[in-house]
């Protein structure tokens, strides 16, 4: 069964802190990977994607992926009240698979 | 405000009605889906439509009707629901699977519903 494990957090930062997000996942057939993020009683909005190996940066985001390891991150630097959210993972399997999605990891930037 | 569009963004139906969620894309996708999230659990992919066809149907229970009328629409009908059937369920889009690199998927803001 393919699976996308995320810690449920919560995690707290200071404001100002990097936030460093984890996600593993079971299928090495896994091709593109996702973050969201979701405010409370909002839905989930796409904040980047990453094909390939090593760091793909936007802005104060940075998702880092190592296909070897069954690992994706999101670091958020110079985290920000705002940032607090829960933040979800996402995997694509293969180029015509659906998403699959952790349970999300809960994020409080505390000023 | 998001390219997908869900109405209604609440719902309070009883167990023995009939509703419909409905939900509208603009921005040009061939395909639409709907999912389900609950409290603690991770969002569960329901229904598919690639090309207006149903390409995937998660053992969701009858209860649960999609409709696809074209590429730009998709309907959720309810019937004799139960209470666990409480969630927020979402309504997205994206580029059929296989047409481009990203097949991002992109989410409408969700309708809440609350089976009593």
């Amino acid at each position: 069964q393919k699976e996308v494990e995320q810690n449920s957090g919560p995690l707290s930062v200071p404001e100002g802190a990097i936030a460093s997000l984890n996600c593993t996942y079971s299928d090495r057939g896994s091709q593109s990977f996702f973050w969201y993020r979701q405010y409370s009683g909002k839905s989930p909005e796409l904040i980047m994607f990453i094909y390939s190996n090593g760091d793909k940066e936007d802005g104060r985001f940075t998702a880092q992926l190592n296909k070897a390891s069954q690992y994706v991150s999101l670091l958020i630097r110079d985290s920000q009240p705002s940032d607090s959210a829960t933040y979800l993972c996402a995997v694509r399997v293969g180029s015509q698979g659906n998403l699959i999605f952790g349970k999300g990891t809960k994020l409080s930037v505390k000023p | 405000e998001t390219g997908v569009t869900q109405t209604p963004r609440h719902l309070v139906m009883g167990m023995t009605n009939k509703k419909s969620l409905k939900c509208e894309q603009h921005l040009g996708h061939n395909a639409m889906y709907w999912y389900k999230q609950s409290a603690k659990k991770p969002l569960e992919l329901m229904f598919v439509y690639s090309l207006e066809e149903r390409v995937e149907n998660n053992s969701v229970p009858s209860r649960f009707s999609p409709e696809c009328p074209n590429s730009s629409h998709l309907f959720l009908h309810l019937h004799t629901l139960q209470p666990e059937d409480s969630a927020l369920y979402l309504c997205a889009s994206s580029q059929a699977p296989g047409q481009s690199s990203g097949n991002t998927i992109y989410f409408g803001e969700g309708s809440w519903l609350t089976v009593v």
